[in-house]
């Protein structure tokens, strides 16, 4: 079965310094991999999307990723980090098991939350 | 661009009592999804609709849980009977086809049930 692990419950950093969400996969073939922002009381906004080609994927607000296939990971990075990057990340990772007719089902994983220090 | 639309924003209801959601998608969106999110937790899908038909409802609790979706554009969700474990936030997406595309969340539903 396709899964996603965010090993970290919360991620604390000072302001300015670089980031970095953890976030490994499990799939059977190919993996497509999204991670997503929630803050609160608002939806999951989508930030960046890994489907193939360039291992570095470069998302929405500054943020990027690195797929890494021997490592079976998907790291989001931030080279300096905001106080309003604060918020909920959730990793997810598609899955094409055969009872989703092969499309576009999202495994999340339990989200991390990213706690930017003034 | 309007984003995905769901109402109420906020309900709260005894066990036992029915209840029903709503998600208007993104126009031109022809996949529409419904996730449920318990607190702490990621989003878990419970319907998965191509236009009007439902081809991934295989987590959804159909006892008592139904959804529809008539013209292929919004979307109703409904509990009956709801129970205490049905307190969670229910998530609206939607996305422009099924493959590879990002979907568009709405901001939830937060379900209390009493």
């Amino acid at each position: 079965a396709q899964s996603v692990a965010q090993p970290e419950d919360q991620v604390n950093v000072a302001e300015g310094n670089p980031l970095t969400v953890k976030c490994t996969y499990s799939v059977s073939g190919n993996p497509y991999l999204f991670w997503y922002v929630q803050y609160p009381n608002r939806g999951l906004q989508f930030l960046l999307k890994y489907i193939t080609g360039d291992n570095l994927v470069k998302g929405s607000y500054g943020f990027e990723a690195e797929f890494n296939k021997s490592q079976t990971s998907f790291h989001l990075k931030k080279p300096s980090a905001l106080v309003s990057d604060s918020a909920l990340y959730f990793c997810a990772v598609r899955d094409i098991g055969a009872h989703s007719g092969g499309y576009n089902k999202l495994i999340f994983g339990a989200g991390t939350r990213l706690a930017v220090h003034p | 661009e309007a984003g995905v639309v769901q109402s109420p924003r906020y309900k709260i209801i005894e066990k036992k009592q029915p209840v029903a959601f709503w998600c208007n998608p993104i126009s031109g969106h022809n996949t529409l999804y419904w996730y449920l999110q318990n607190l702490g937790q990621g989003p878990e899908l419970l319907i998965r609709y191509e236009n009007e038909e439902a081809v991934d409802d295989s987590q959804l609790p159909k006892d008592r849980f139904s959804a529809e979706r008539l013209k292929g554009v919004d979307s109703t969700l409904k509990i009956q009977p709801a129970e205490l474990g049905d307190s969670a936030v229910y998530l609206c997406a939607s996305s422009l086809g099924p493959d590879g595309y990002e979907q568009y969340f709405g901001p939830g539903t937060r379900l209390t049930v009493t």
